[in-house]
């Protein structure tokens, strides 16, 4: 299995552009993820979609930032005007439900490093 | 609001001697769940306890959890310097499909 595949891997870009980041999950699940990564907030929870249906987009920052999943295999998150602080490093991931209420596992890509000048 | 709070942030330890890192919570679980990242890579899970498990094993990971304390432990055993990494412990929230990660422990195994 290939993992969850994330790109790009680098993004550099000057304030104000448009940024997508793009995901590709894990084949047969049907949860997605977008998380950001800084040292100051840890590990955040933007958005998360099962069976490419948003469920919770209560960490999504602000309307610059929106999120997108066309079908089971590709996921966009969006940042447009993209700021400074937008920079961190977006993971996605991936589980699988099997029922129940016990989470299954998620499995990371590698992340997007963004960095907005 | 972050659920889990690990402790310590940092542990620096020779190799061949045992980490411990814990992990405490605020609210009621369904399961506990811990991950390993490697410096510039994506989370990786390591083990998931239920809420009515009290340790598991795997491998030279020992996992434990009170649900009494609120609070969990992870415990490597024999540590090697591949296992220089942040630990994330990471809690479900009231029975949705998320997980809720604390900061994290950066282990450091010095040879």
């Amino acid at each position: 299995d290939a993992g969850v595949i994330q790109s790009p891997r680098h993004e550099v870009t000057e304030m104000g552009q448009e940024v997508t980041l793009r995901c590709k999950p894990i084949s047969g699940h049907d949860y997605l993820f977008w998380y950001r990564q800084t040292m100051m907030r840890g590990l955040e929870l933007l958005i998360y979609f099962n069976n490419n249906v948003p469920i919770d987009d209560s960490g999504m920052p602000e309307d610059r930032f929106s999120a997108k999943m066309p079908n089971a295999s590709f996921s966009t998150l969006k940042i447009q005007p993209s700021e400074p602080r937008d920079s961190a490093v977006y993971f996605c991931a991936s589980s699988q439900w099997t029922g129940g209420r016990i989470n299954q596992p998620q499995h990371f890509g590698d992340g997007t490093r963004l960095s907005i000048l | 609001s972050q659920q889990g709070e690990e402790d310590p942030q940092a542990l620096s330890i020779q190799e061949g001697e045992n980490a411990t890192m814990n992990c405490s919570y605020k609210t009621s679980i369904n399961n506990l769940q811990w991950y390993r990242q490697n410096s510039g890579r994506g989370l990786v899970h390591l083990i998931l306890i239920r809420s009515n498990e009290r340790e598991k094993h795997s491998g030279r990971l020992r996992v434990t959890l009170d649900t009494s304390k609120k609070s969990s432990s992870l415990l490597i055993t024999a540590s090697r310097a591949a296992d220089t990494a942040s630990y994330f412990c990471a809690t479900d929230a009231w029975g949705a499909q998320k997980l809720v990660f604390g900061q994290g422990t950066r282990l450091t195994i010095n040879p």
